[in-house]
Formats: structure tokens, sequence, C-alpha cells
């Protein structure tokens, strides 16, 4: 099986600009949930969707949105970009909800100047 | 504020040698994960231990989880080269029967350096 996918895997973009995102789950997945990796707070939990619903969310500011369609595919969206949105952001998907094993892609490194 | 919290920070070992990381964190949990990240990529599952286990082993890894004291521990036996990462526990909470207000959070990391 193919594992998860992300896309871009680098982007550089200017503060104030939005970001849009792309994860495509391993095969048979329903379940992906984003989390953003930067060396001051490590690993943070930014959402999870299941059957194209926000079933759970970290403590991310609004600017932060998702969504899902029907094929399990995720995007996330970061808008009016800040210097400090500046991170790794990993999707991962597993095949149920919950607190199971995680499946990781290999990230999208944003940089925002 | 992180839940799991490893230790050490950084660690650095001849290869051949033994590994072991700790884990502590602070609220009762359903189960914890330990995975891997090679140099700033994706994170790689390494295993899961449920809250009701005291040991479990996988390949050369061996992790022991103590509910009493709240830690876990990760052994790597034999170490190579190629272990050479970042390791994380990871803290699953599930707050109720049904599951659908449940938690998994990450700690900051060891960094395992093997030199060959």
């Amino acid at each position: 099986k193919a594992g998860v996918t992300q896309t871009p895997r680098y982007l550089i973009k200017t503060r104030g600009q939005q970001v849009t995102l792309s994860c495509s789950p391993i095969s048979g997945h329903r379940s992906v949930s984003w989390y953003q990796q930067t060396p001051g707070q490590g690993l943070q939990f930014l959402f999870e969707y299941f059957s194209e619903t926000q079933r759970n969310k970290g403590n991310f500011p609004g600017r932060f949105s998702g969504r899902q369609f029907s094929n399990s595919r995720s995007e996330m969206n970061v808008s009016t970009l800040e210097l400090g949105d500046s991170a790794l952001y990993l999707c991962a998907s597993s095949l149920f909800r919950g607190i199971g094993e995680q499946y990781f892609g290999p990230g999208t490194r944003l940089t925002v100047t | 504020s992180q839940q799991g919290e490893e230790d050490p920070q950084a660690l650095s070992i001849q290869e051949g040698e033994n590994a072991t990381m700790n884990c502590s964190y602070k609220t009762s949990i359903n189960n914890l994960q330990w995975y891997r990240q090679n140099s700033g990529r994706g994170l790689v599952h390494l295993i899961l231990i449920r809250s009701n286990e005291r040991e479990k082993h996988s390949g050369r890894l061996r992790v022991t989880l103590d509910t009493s004291k709240k830690s876990s521990s990760l052994l790597i036996t034999a170490s190579r080269a190629a272990d050479t990462a970042s390791y994380f526990c990871a803290t699953g909470e599930q707050r109720n029967s049904g599951g659908s207000n449940y938690k998994l959070t990450f700690g900051k990391g060891t960094l395992l350096t093997v030199n060959p």
C-alpha cells in the first residue's frame, strides 16, 4: 500500500498570505490528523477529521482550518500567515478514530518570511 | 503543555551499545506509544503499550510501562548507526467510553546519535 503523501513538500510564503496544504491518507484510512512541529513547541495537535467531519481540535487560532473530502483526502489552510507559523506540518492517518497507531506522511516544510 | 516528557533530551552512544530513553507523563492514560523521526521527516510508529501491560518487545526494542510512576522506557539493544533519530513518546487518553473525546499527546523527543 502507498503511504501517506503530503503536497507540497516545501513552501515559502510571505506574512499575510494564506496557504493550503494537502494530505492523502493510506487507502482505506478514514481518520486524518494534522500536527504542527516546531523546535520550541514540539509536536502540537491541530485537528482530526473523520468521515468529512472535524472530530477533534487542538488549541490553535481560527486562522488554522481544515476539511476532508469524501475520498478521505484532507486539506488544511492557514490564513493571514505569521512568522511563527513557520513549521513542519505533518499529516497522519489511521484506520479508526482514537488513540491507536498513527501513520505519518513526510510533512510539508512551511517557511514564512 | 506537553503530557509526555522524554529524558534525556539527547543521547550519544557507540554502535553496539544499548540506548535507553525515558518518558514521564502526568495524567491517566489508555496507552503509550513510541515513534521515531529521522532528520525532520515524518514519524514512524514503533510500538504501542496499553495501560494494563507492563512490558512489550518488538525486535531490538523493549518498552516498559509503570503506571504507578507514570513513566515508560524504551530500550534499543545492539544499536546501529541507522538508529540515529529522534524518539518521541505519545500518550493516549480516552476521556469517555464512547471514544468521542480522546487525546494523543507527543513529548518533545530524545535525539539519539549512534556513532559508528
